[in-house]
Order: structure tokens, then sequence, then C-alpha cells
């Protein structure tokens, strides 16, 4: 079965600067997608970013940007000149195209405050 | 457009009640996937409906049940409720399978059993 494991439960930056979300994931398939959510104190999940594993260049949305280690299983998010509307809970998610088992798994989350 | 609604927002029910969550979709979509988030387990899958059909269940037991009308709106039922379902319920609607095509998510439906 895929697991997606997010080790760090909190994380802090300071306001302007950079910071890195890590993830872990372990999957048999070859072909899947990798994907990073942000929920807000509103509760409401929002993509904030998304990879397909067969792209090796990694994928870019304004300040956000992965880093996508295929061989490693790793997919770390990295926000630049952090706001403080970033202050949210991030989780990471992973899913692949089976047919019957098609789902979208989560990691646990990670609680992101960004300091003024 | 409109987003994903999900009604209502907060409810308080007592163990061995039932309750019915509900998620209207966005127009044109027809794929809706339920989700339980909690402190302890983050989010569960709990199942996923497209045209009216359960195409995948996750790993809970029978008191959780779905299903979805011919307008894509989707409900959730759980029925005998236990202190453990006190959660927070997350749809999203898709194109195709969440994930696939891009998930959109509502606001959750904040349950407390008491």
């Amino acid at each position: 079965a895929q697991t997606v494991t997010q080790s760090q439960p909190e994380m802090s930056v300071q306001e302007a600067e950079t910071v890195t979300l890590s993830c872990t994931y372990d999957t048999s398939e070859s072909d899947y997608y990798l994907f990073w959510y942000k929920q807000p104190p509103s509760r409401q999940m929002i993509l904030v970013i998304r990879q397909e594993a067969y792209k090796q260049q990694n994928a870019t949305e304004n300040r956000f940007s992965v880093n996508f280690q295929k061989a490693a299983k790793s997919f770390s998010l990295k926000i630049s000149d952090s706001q403080l509307g970033d202050a949210a809970m991030y989780f990471c998610a992973y899913f692949s195209n089976t047919g019957a088992n098609s789902k979208l798994t989560f990691g646990k989350g990670i609680t992101l405050s960004v300091r003024p | 457009k409109a987003g994903v609604t999900q009604t209502p927002r907060y409810l308080i029910k007592t163990r061995g009640q039932q309750v019915t969550l509900s998620c209207s979709p966005i127009s044109g979509h027809r794929s809706v996937s339920w989700y339980q988030q909690t402190p302890g387990q983050g989010l569960q899958f709990l199942f996923e409906y497209f045209s009216e059909t359960q195409r995948n269940k996750g790993n809970f037991p029978g008191r959780f049940s779905g299903r979805q009308f011919s307008n894509s709106r989707s409900e959730m039922n759980v029925s005998t409720l236990e202190l453990g379902d006190s959660a927070l319920y997350l749809c999203a609607s898709s194109l195709e399978y969440a994930g696939l095509t891009e998930a959109f998510f509502g606001q959750g439906t904040r349950l407390t059993v008491v």
C-alpha cells in the first residue's frame, strides 16, 4: 500500500525567509502524481502544487517550488519569501491511477507558522 | 463558478445517533470523495462516488455509508455514532478521480459526538 510520511509536525519561518517542508512516500508504482495542499484556518484545502512522476523537471508555482527525487521517493516543498498568509497546515499527498484502488493518500501534515 | 458546498458546517450529536452530511460539488464535476480528518490520524479516505456509483472505499466500518444523486450531490451517513467519530469531514469534487484531475475541497463539516 502507498504511504506518505511527513516527519516534522511543526515548523516556523521568519517572514521573507525561505522554508522547506519535507515529505517521503512509498510506492511500487512507476506512474503517479504528488501534491502539496495548504489548509488555512478556514479549513478549506487548497492545491499548492502538483508534480507528475514522469516529469524530471521540478514543478514551480510562483514562490512555491518542489524538489522531487524519484529514486529517493522524496518530495519537498520550498516556500520562498514567506508571507504571513502562508501560515497554515500543509499536506503532502500521493495519487496513482490503479483503477479500483485509486485515491488520494495524505501525509499527517505539518503546521507552518510565520513570524513577523 | 460556485465552489464545493458542505452542509452543515457544524454538528453536535449524541452517541448512538445517526448523522447525514451533504456535499454539493462544482457544476460539471461527477466525482465526489469523502475524507475524515482527525488530529491523530490526519486525513483518511472514506469513499469516492462517480456518476452515482461507489468506485472506491476506504477502511472504515459499515456504519459509514454514502450515496450520490443524479445531480452529483453526495451524502454520507454515519449510524450509531461513537465518540471516536468526532472529526472534520471533508469532501472534494473533481472531473475524474481526485488526483487524476484537480480536486476542489469544501470547508468541511465539523462533527462533535458527545
